[in-house]
């Protein structure tokens, strides 16, 4: 069971927009930032957005992320087949235990 | 080119040990924390520890603590997993990533760039 909540799966078709939730608490997304990875098939995952809705070099517009009090969001823009594949949201949660970096259980997406 | 290559990965019994190495090439290793993050078939991504640019921070994911052990030769420029007592459950790609900025507080760390991973698989 993660800590950061995610919908198993979305879709859309070639040109939608398609949003991708991540739900969590108080002690992860409502005090730090939120992270996206996408990690297509048989690849190692890449950073897409950082610090809640920052782009890193070289990756499209077309992606952006948002958050708001213990939840942020990915938007995708003019989906493509190429975006096909898992996307993950990762926050720093101050746990009981000390600092831990937690994923959420990851949301694959389809291209139809 | 900014580099990282896992290696030491295998097939190892339950109870037994392995020692894993991240060798990065192409930025400062000694200015960044590195971490590192498995996954295991079919999975999402499961953070496992992670060590400060010194060395002198180190922090772990409950399911491991105790059991592995995170370190890093800025001089060699390659970080370790030394992990004992292995369960069927530690079966995944190990990969280690590098912090995108080079800061002490842990809460500034994200991960940026990642190796390809290494396999360790735990079974009888």
């Amino acid at each position: 069971q993660s800590v950061l909540t995610q919908p198993p799966s979305a879709s859309g078709t070639p040109g939608q927009r398609v949003s991708i939730s991540c739900s969590g608490s108080d002690s992860n997304i409502g005090a730090r930032s939120v992270y996206w990875y996408q990690q297509l098939p048989g690849t190692a995952p890449k950073l897409l957005i950082h610090t809640n809705d920052q782009r890193p070099s070289g990756v499209p517009d077309r992606f952006s992320g948002s958050k708001s009090g213990t939840s942020a969001s990915l938007a995708i823009s003019g989906l493509r087949s190429e975006d096909e594949g898992d996307y993950f949201c990762a926050a720093w949660d101050d746990s009981v235990t000390g600092p831990h970096w937690e994923f959420g259980g990851g949301t694959k997406l389809t291209v139809l | 080119e900014v580099q990282l290559s896992e290696s030491g990965g295998g097939l190892v019994q339950p109870g037994g040990s392995l020692r894993l190495s991240c060798a990065v090439s192409g930025f400062t290793f000694s200015n960044y924390a590195v971490t590192w993050v498995r996954q295991a078939p079919g999975k999402g991504l499961v953070w496992v520890s992670t060590i400060s640019a010194t060395g002198g921070a180190t922090y772990y994911a409950d399911s491991v603590e105790g059991r592995f052990t995170i370190s890093r030769d800025n001089s060699e420029n390659t970080l370790f997993l030394e992990m004992s007592d292995l369960r069927v459950g530690d079966t995944a790609v190990y990969y280690c990533a590098k912090a995108a900025v080079q800061s002490r507080g842990w809460f500034d760390w994200y991960f940026d760039l990642w190796g390809r991973g290494t396999l360790v698989t735990v079974s009888p």
